[in-house]
């Protein structure tokens, strides 16, 4: 059984076209949520940080928010340069310090 | 400050060989953890180390063993490669707590 599932595995979008991206989680004990962004070939760069219920963190065109179950990364207006795979990450009390990884979202942004 | 580095880039190794991969964690960061990222799928956690012990470790058998050094640089160690090991090694170093976890470029192994 998954623990994180993201969705959709493949997003296209047009240049500006606004979309989002989930995440659910079925661990307890969540300590922090994670949202990194990959690059073909390279290791994740690191997004955002969410700790609790209702939390929202913004950078660029980015912003990301948690609920009890799920978290969403928006993208606003983006842009060709957003292409990559974003994936979400979960560190909870039975993890033993280490991060659980959904397969990740790839997204292309056609100009 | 420098982040996470690792080598090599790049490795085509042999079935049945044994093959060391290098971390430099980042600087003030004393937990490192190494990940295998198969094509097209999440990164899997391997193990981490905590001032050079081992506190934790993923479904991965013991031919996958690691080291970490009083500078906090690390290993990783796999023995009698199998085809099923190609895929980009992670490492991550954190100051601990679950908090700020820096991934490195990663090193793409291929076993032939």
């Amino acid at each position: 059984e998954d623990q994180v599932t993201q969705s959709p595995e493949a997003l296209r979008l047009q240049e500006g076209e606004s979309s989002s991206l989930n995440c659910s989680y079925t661990v307890s004990g969540l300590r922090g949520l994670f949202w990194y962004r990959q690059d073909p070939g390279k290791g994740p760069e690191f997004l955002f940080t969410l700790y609790s219920a209702g939390e929202e963190k913004e950078k660029e065109r980015l912003k990301a928010t948690l609920t009890k179950k799920e978290s969403f990364l928006h993208i606003t207006a983006p842009k060709p340069e957003d292409s990559a795979t974003y994936l979400c990450a979960v560190h909870y009390g039975g993890s033993q310090g280490n991060l659980i990884f959904g397969k990740g979202t790839k997204l292309s942004v056609k100009p | 400050e420098t982040g996470v580095t690792q080598s090599p880039t790049h490795l085509i190794k042999t079935r049945g060989q044994q093959v060391t991969l290098r971390c430099s964690s980042q600087s003030g960061h004393n937990t490192v953890s190494w990940y295998q990222q198969a094509l097209g799928q999440g990164p899997q956690f391997i193990f981490q180390y905590y001032r050079e012990e081992e506190n934790g470790r993923g479904n991965f058998p013991p031919r996958f063993s690691g080291l970490q050094f009083p500078n906090y640089s690390s290993e990783l160690n796999v023995n009698a490669l199998e085809l099923d090991d190609s895929a980009l090694y992670l490492c991550a170093s954190s100051p601990g707590g679950g908090y700020g976890y820096t991934f490195g470029s990663g090193t793409r192994l291929t076993v032939v």
